[in-house]
């Protein structure tokens, strides 16, 4: 069975970083191309970023390049999410999910909440 | 970026009943391999998103065959022929084609 658990969520105030996690388990995770994909409170789904399967290339919107940095780690079959310089509007659950690159997202974890805020 | 158009915003159906929703896309979504990432997510309250349709028209593992995808270009449709209980939620289309991937801003399936 197809497991992926968010951790590293939380409070935290704008312009400083947060690190998330999302350790997976149930299939060969080296295989596959990972995302993250967030929800701001009450609202739609956006896209964060991408990166494929041996972590030589990423994919970002507008709206994180330069801020957050998706990262793998193969070996512990464990996803990343570094994010900089955080502004309110990057409260939001965020989802790590297996990619069945270039199309969709065919699992999901759970979601972990960041709250961007003094 | 493109922008998936969801029609309409809310559905409100009896059970039983069919549901037909819309996504409108401001570009075509056919790739240069010949594919169209079009996809349909339902997220039921309080639940992750879950895969339904890929592709516009395949249904992922465990999707019941009363959801049905269809379209080609910059129109698309998710067709639940016979509505139950547990489709209730929150349904998204998504653009893999073009970057940035996108999603549409949800059509709202509840009970009337």
């Amino acid at each position: 069975e197809v497991q992926l658990v968010e951790s590293g969520g939380g409070l935290v105030q704008p312009g400083r970083s947060l690190k998330l996690s999302c350790a997976a388990s149930g299939f060969t995770f080296s295989n596959y191309y990972m995302a993250w994909v967030r929800q701001a409170p009450k609202k739609g789904l956006e896209w964060v970023a991408t990166i494929s399967t041996s972590g030589s290339r990423t994919y970002y919107p507008d709206s994180v390049k330069g801020r957050f940095t998706i990262s793998r780690d193969n070996a512990k079959s464990s996803l990343y999410l570094q994010m900089n310089s955080l502004k309110s509007e990057d409260t939001a659950t965020y989802y790590c999910a297996r990619q069945n690159y270039p199309g969709p997202f065919a699992y999901w974890g759970q979601g972990t909440l960041v709250t961007v805020s003094s | 970026d493109v922008v998936l158009t969801q029609t309409p915003v809310s559905l409100s159906v009896t059970l039983g009943d069919q549901a037909s929703i819309s996504c409108r896309s401001s570009q075509s979504l056919e790739y240069s391999d010949g594919y169209t990432y079009l996809e349909w997510y339902l997220q039921k309250p309080g639940q992750s998103p879950q895969l339904l349709i890929y592709e516009v028209s395949n249904r992922f593992s465990g999707v019941p065959d009363r959801f049905i995808g269809s379209g080609s270009g910059t129109d698309f449709t998710l067709k639940i022929s016979r509505v139950e209980p547990e489709d209730l939620g929150v349904y998204y289309c998504f653009q893999a084609t073009h970057d940035p991937y996108t999603f549409g801003a949800g059509t709202k399936l509840e009970l009337k």
